[in-house]
C-alpha cells in the first residue's frame, strides 16, 4: 500500500514563489506525478519525476529525492490562474500494472 | 497526447437504478483506469481495464457494484449500480499514453444519486 501525504491547503501571492511539498511511502516506486486540477475540471499532467533531481517546464518545476520519499512541485511568477488543487501522484508496479495513488490534494489560493 | 470523451458528462439518478459511464479515447491504449472522486476529496482508483481480460479491482471496489466492460482498446464502460447517495461522485476515466508515463484524464461523470 501507499501513504501520500500533501498539505491540505497554501496561500500564496500573485508574483511569488511557493512550494507544495509531497512525502510518500511506497513500494515498486516507478514515479511521481503532479497534476493540476481547476475546480470542476479533470487533473491535467504537469510533470513526472522518476529519478532523483529538478525536472523544470516553464514556471513549474518538480524535484524528487527517492532515499527520502519526498517530492516538491514549485510554482514561480504566480498567477492568478494557478489558483488550483495540486495533486502529487505516484506510479506503483502491481500486478495489474502501473497504478497511480493520489494523495489528498493541495488547494492553492493565489491572492492579489 | 491521448484525447479522451465521457457520456454523460453527468446524470442525477434515483436511489436504487443503474448508471452505464462510457469512456471513448482517440488512439488505442492498452491500459485504461477508472477514478471517483468524491466531494472536496482526491481520486482514488476503482479499478484497471485491460482489453481481453478482467477487470482489477481495488480494495473496497468490486465487480457486482462496479461492473467494467473492455471490449476494444478504445472503449471501456463502468456501471454504477444499485446506485445509493453514497456514490455521489466524479468518475473518471483515464488512459496510460504512448509514452508510458504520461496518465491523462477524461473530462468526468458527475453523479447525484437522490
Amino acid at each position: 500500500g501507499q501513504n501520500i501525504d500533501q498539505p491540505t491547503e497554501m496561500t500564496a501571492t500573485e508574483g511569488a514563489i511557493v512550494q507544495i511539498n509531497c512525502t510518500y511511502q511506497t513500494s515498486g516506486f516507478n514515479g511521481l506525478f503532479w497534476y493540476q486540477q481547476h475546480a470542476g475540471e479533470a487533473p491535467t499532467f504537469l510533470s513526472y519525476n522518476v529519478l532523483d533531481g529538478l525536472e523544470e517546464k516553464g514556471r513549474f518545476s518538480s524535484f524528487l529525492s527517492r532515499s527520502k520519499g519526498y517530492s516538491y512541485l514549485l510554482l514561480k511568477e504566480l498567477q492568478m490562474k494557478d489558483s488550483a488543487s495540486y495533486l502529487c501522484a505516484v506510479r506503483e508496479n502491481n500486478n495489474a500494472g502501473n497504478m497511480l495513488t493520489f494523495g489528498g490534494g493541495t488547494r492553492l489560493m493565489v491572492k492579489p | 497526447s491521448a484525447v479522451i470523451s465521457q457520456k454523460p458528462s453527468r446524470d442525477i439518478c434515483q436511489r436504487g437504478t443503474s448508471l452505464t459511464i462510457q469512456c471513448q479515447v482517440d488512439s488505442q491504449v492498452t491500459m485504461m483506469f477508472w477514478y471517483r472522486q468524491q466531494p472536496g476529496q482526491s481520486l482514488t482508483l476503482i479499478a484497471t481495464a485491460n482489453q481481453g481480460s478482467e477487470a482489477t479491482y481495488e480494495s473496497g471496489f468490486v465487480i457486482d457494484k462496479f461492473p467494467i466492460s473492455r471490449p476494444n482498446l478504445t472503449f471501456s464502460t463502468l456501471t454504477v449500480s444499485n446506485m445509493s447517495p453514497e456514490d455521489s461522485s466524479i468518475y473518471l476515466c483515464s488512459v496510460t499514453g504512448t509514452d508510458s508515463y504520461e496518465q491523462y484524464f477524461g473530462p468526468g461523470t458527475r453523479l447525484t444519486v437522490t
